[in-house]
């Protein structure tokens, strides 16, 4: 089972509107931790932002923030003002447990800027 | 950006070739993590290290890879013989330790085609 979903395979938005992208993931853990990187045209893979479980308080980085509910066992990335260097795929991940190898990737959503 | 060095950004061999690329972490780094990524954005965890210690690694890595992180010298990860399946972005990232609430950081990737 995919423990991490990212249901928006491409989403393409006007410069400088807000955009968001969705992220379900599963876990039995009552701590995990929650982070969202974005993967430019040559492949590098940027690290943008991150939600620890136990805070309550909406991460906000720069542009970017994350509408995190709990309940919903749901990671939002809230990018605002969008710009054309935004256009990447972004992915959601998650980290759990003790293991080193449980980082879970959702498959990326493909951000498409258009000016 | 990035502080994680690999080379070679690109990679071609023939089925049967070893291939082999290399990773310097980011400085303070000890903890080194190979990913394979395939062309439909799925990570794969391959194995990791912290300081030259391999930590974990999945059977694959086991049997057809070898992997090292010496002493100051790169870190490398080297595919025996080459398949046609194993073409893929392979990534490298560091953590700065190894709680499940540290960041990775990704290098900018060696992409590897087997012909």
């Amino acid at each position: 089972a995919q423990k991490v979903t990212q249901t928006q395979t491409s989403i393409s938005v006007m410069e400088k509107t807000t955009v968001t992208m969705d992220c379900v993931y599963e876990t039995q853990d009552s701590s995990y931790f929650l982070f969202w990187y974005k993967q430019t045209a040559s492949g590098e893979i940027v690290f943008l932002i991150r939600q620890d479980s136990y805070k309550k308080e909406n991460a906000t980085v720069g542009h970017y923030s994350l509408n995190f509910q709990k309940p919903k066992s749901s990671i939002g990335l809230i990018i605002t003002a969008t710009q054309i260097e935004d256009s990447a795929v972004y992915f959601c991940a998650m980290r759990e447990g003790l293991g080193y190898q449980n980082f879970y990737f959702g498959k990326g959503t493909s951000l498409t800027v258009i000016p | 950006n990035s502080k994680v060095i690999q080379t070679p950004r690109y990679l071609v061999k023939g089925q049967g070739q070893k291939a082999k690329m290399r990773c310097i972490p980011e400085k303070g780094h000890p903890v080194v993590f190979w990913y394979q990524q395939n062309k439909n954005n799925e990570f794969k965890f391959l194995i990791n290290f912290q300081n030259q210690e391999v930590l974990q690694q999945i059977d694959m890595t086991e049997k057809r890879f070898s992997a090292e992180c010496p002493s100051n010298s790169p870190c490398s990860l080297e595919i025996q013989s080459s398949e046609a399946g194993d073409s893929a972005l392979y990534l490298c990232a560091s953590s700065p330790g190894l709680l499940n609430q540290d960041t990775q950081y990704f290098g900018p990737g060696t992409r590897l085609l087997v012909l």
